[in-house]
């Protein structure tokens, strides 16, 4: 089955810092890859998404994400955290309109 | 305009009892899925409807779950007997596309938050 996997649980950051959130996605015919972020007691926000094209794709809230095939990966990242960015981070794949997401990352920010 | 909204947001079932859940959708959006969020996890596909038609519901984990969405609008999941392992969170999103469209946003609501005692 094809999958999603956010290595890291728990990263924590300070305010500023840059940051990158890790996704590797299983193997598969082009992926259409998306990540969503979700504040407590919040529903999930799209943050920006992946089909085809420029592998490096721009998102909301100043984040980025890189796809990259060899690598089969899609890491998020921001160059400067603000302490609002502090939430819960999903990386998803869609396959036949469903989504199938990652465990997540949990994201602390210091200040 | 507005977006997803579920209720109630949050509810307390004794082990046994049924209850239902409620989605709105936003206005318009042909496509709804039901997913489900046990604590520290992500999102677990349900079920997907387009229109009132289920598409799928390769992702309901017992005879206990059951969706609808008779007029192609709200939809209401339901389960019969809860168990404590039915404690989570319960996510619905709508999306203004048909199937097939992988690259489709979903639009998720705030989740009914589900404690079976």
């Amino acid at each position: 089955a094809q999958s999603v996997t956010q290595p890291d649980i728990h990263i924590t950051v300070s305010e500023g810092a840059s940051l990158e959130l890790r996704c590797n996605y299983s193997y598969g015919a082009t992926p259409y890859l998306f990540w969503y972020v979700q504040s407590p007691g919040q529903g999930l926000q799209l943050l920006l998404k992946y089909f085809s094209g420029d592998t490096l794709v721009q998102g909301i809230k100043g984040f980025e994400a890189e796809f990259k095939r060899s690598q089969s990966s899609f890491n998020l990242r921001k160059p400067s955290v603000h302490w609002s960015d502090a939430a819960e981070y999903f990386c998803a794949r869609s396959t036949a309109s469903k989504l199938t997401f990652g465990t997540g990352t949990r994201l602390q920010v210091t200040l | 305009g507005a977006g997803v909204s579920q209720s109630p947001r949050y509810k307390v079932a004794k082990r046994g009892q049924d209850v239902a859940l409620r989605c709105d959708p936003i206005s318009g959006h042909v496509s709804l899925f039901w997913y489900q969020q046990a604590l520290g996890q992500g999102p677990e596909f349900l079920t997907y409807f387009q229109n009132e038609a289920q598409l799928d519901k390769s992702g309901l984990p017992s005879d206990r779950f059951f969706a609808e969405r008779p007029e192609g609008s709200v939809s209401t999941l339901k389960i019969q007997r809860t168990q404590q392992e039915d404690s989570a969170v319960y996510l619905c999103a709508s999306s203004h596309r048909t199937s097939g469209g992988n690259w489709n946003e979903q639009f998720f609501g705030p989740g009914t938050r589900l404690t079976v005692l």
